[in-house]
C-alpha cells in the first residue's frame, strides 16, 4: 500500500529559528515528490519538486531533500518568518499514472513572535 | 505562476439542496482536473478525475450520482454535490495540470477551495 508519513504532526518555533520537516514514503514505482505548503483554508502552494535523479532542492528559504534509497525526504525553513505559520504537505507521485498521487497528512508549522 | 480559482469560496446550504462549485483555470488550458475534499486535520483525499470531453473517473467509494462533475471546456470543471447532506460539509478543493499526465517535472496548480456547510 502507497504510503506517504510525515513528522512531526505539529511543530511552534520562534521567529527566527530554523526547522527541518520530515516525510517518509513507501510509493512505488516513485515519479516524484513534492512539497507544498498550504495555509489555513486555502489550497496548497507548490514549494519544490523533486525526480529521482535530484536529492536536493530550493526555493529561496525552504530547501528540499530527497533520499531515494531510503525513501525520505525534508523539507528545511530557514529564519523562519510568521508568514511561514501553515501546513507543509509532502506529496508523492507514482510513474505511469497522473491519478496515483499519495499525500501525506502535512506537518501544522507555527511560527511565533 | 499558473493560476486556478474556484467559485465560491464558501456556501451554506440546506440539507437536501444542491451546490454547484467551479473550477477555473485562468491562465492555461487544463485538460486533466482534480478534485479533492478534505476534512479537519486530514489530508486531501482525491474524489475524481476529469478530463475535458469525458466522463470524469471517480475514486473507489465516492458517488458519482452524487458528485457531478463536467469539464465542457478547456478552462471550466464544475463539482455538483446533489442532495448535500450535513455529513458532505468539507472542504472542497479543484488543481489542474496542463496536459494528461503527471510524470516527473509537472506541476498541479491547486484552487483556493471551497468551504461547504451543509444545516
Amino acid at each position: 500500500k502507497n504510503q506517504v508519513e510525515q513528522s512531526p504532526q505539529s511543530l511552534i518555533i520562534l521567529e527566527g529559528k530554523n526547522c527541518t520537516l520530515q516525510c517518509n514514503y513507501t510509493v512505488s514505482p516513485f515519479s516524484n515528490l513534492r512539497w507544498y505548503k498550504q495555509d489555513t483554508g486555502r489550497g496548497p502552494v507548490s514549494l519544490t519538486i523533486m525526480t529521482f535523479s535530484e536529492n536536493t532542492k530550493s526555493n529561496g528559504r525552504y530547501t528540499a531533500t530527497l533520499d531515494a534509497d531510503t525513501k525520505q525526504s525534508s523539507l528545511h525553513i530557514t529564519a523562519s518568518q510568521l508568514s511561514d505559520s501553515a501546513s507543509y504537505i509532502c506529496v508523492v507521485s507514482v510513474s505511469g499514472g497522473y491519478q496515483k498521487v499519495t499525500f501525506g497528512i502535512g506537518t501544522k508549522l507555527q511560527v511565533i513572535p | 505562476g499558473a493560476v486556478v480559482s474556484q467559485h465560491p469560496s464558501r456556501v451554506i446550504c440546506k440539507s437536501g439542496t444542491s451546490v454547484k462549485i467551479e473550477c477555473r483555470s485562468l491562465d492555461f488550458q487544463a485538460t486533466t482536473m482534480f478534485w479533492y475534499r478534505q476534512f479537519p486535520k486530514q489530508s486531501l483525499m482525491l474524489m475524481a478525475t476529469s478530463n475535458e470531453g469525458s466522463k470524469a473517473t471517480y475514486e473507489q467509494g465516492v458517488e458519482k450520482d452524487k458528485f457531478l462533475i463536467n469539464h465542457a471546456s478547456l478552462t471550466l470543471s464544475t463539482l455538483t454535490v446533489t442532495s448535500a447532506h450535513p455529513e458532505d460539509s468539507s472542504f472542497y478543493i479543484c488543481s489542474a495540470i496542463n496536459y494528461p499526465g503527471l510524470a516527473g517535472g509537472e506541476t498541479q496548480y491547486f484552487g483556493p477551495g471551497t468551504r461547504l456547510l451543509v444545516l
